[in-house]
């Protein structure tokens, strides 16, 4: 199994808190990703990193910013939690010339 | 933008049944993956497809890649409550460093 783990695997917040998200690999990877997950929609890219400090938006960026100050960490934060945050989030890891994705267990978050 | 549709959304059929699961777009995709996601966990990569037309086996489970690159499909034969989960196809477009994913197909298997 990938060395992936994601903290907190839950977490309860009201609206207008910030929330972060951390997302460690072992594989030493060059790529990581957030993903959003949620009934009807399906997995959403947020955000992903291609290298240290290397980061681009995906699809459903608004509202959430990224940062990878080392190869191993991915961190997600939400600056100002809302309702429509309420989700499932998954961090997953990509090794360079590889096309598969290794997905952590992901992280539950209500937004109250 | 969903760039992959998938159908059916839902299936719920007996154990020993086939069934198929289509994943479609009309985009040209590099290549082509299914994943199976069972609750409480991330999803888990069955098989990659490159080659247009391509046809993979994996035990009871047979993946076809469109001939032009844009569809694919998933067949179960003699189905078990053990495939029971949700089934996701993923696209990459050529260059790309992001994987594009479909809404999912949520299969239940009754015994």
């Amino acid at each position: 199994d990938a060395g992936i783990t994601q903290s907190p695997r839950h977490k309860v917040t009201e609206t207008g808190t910030p929330v972060t998200l951390r997302c460690h690999q072992t594989e030493n990877h060059r790529y990581m990703y957030w993903y959003r997950q949620d009934p009807g929609h399906g997995l959403r890219l947020i955000h992903y990193s291609y290298g240290v400090k290397d980061t681009d938006k995906g699809e459903v960026s608004d509202g959430y910013s990224v940062s990878r100050s080392k190869t191993e960490d991915f961190l997600l934060t939400l600056e100002s939690a809302t309702s429509s945050q309420t989700s499932v989030y998954f961090c997953a890891i990509r090794g360079s010339g590889r096309r598969e994705l290794f997905f952590g267990e992901g992280s539950r978050l209500t937004v109250l | 933008t969903q760039l992959l549709e998938q159908s059916p959304q839902f299936l719920s059929i007996q154990e020993g049944e086939n069934l198929t699961v289509y994943c479609n777009s009309s985009s040209v995709f590099s290549s082509l993956q299914w994943y199976r996601q069972e609750p409480g966990e991330g999803p888990v990569l069955l098989v990659t497809v490159v080659t247009g037309g391509e046809v993979k086996k994996l035990k009871r489970l047979t993946f076809q890649f469109g001939d032009a690159r844009k569809d694919s499909s998933l067949h179960i034969t003699a189905a078990q409550p053990g495939d029971t989960g949700l089934y996701l196809c993923a696209g990459e477009t050529g260059g790309s460093e992001k994987l594009v994913f479909g809404k999912g197909t949520k299969l239940t298997v009754n015994p």
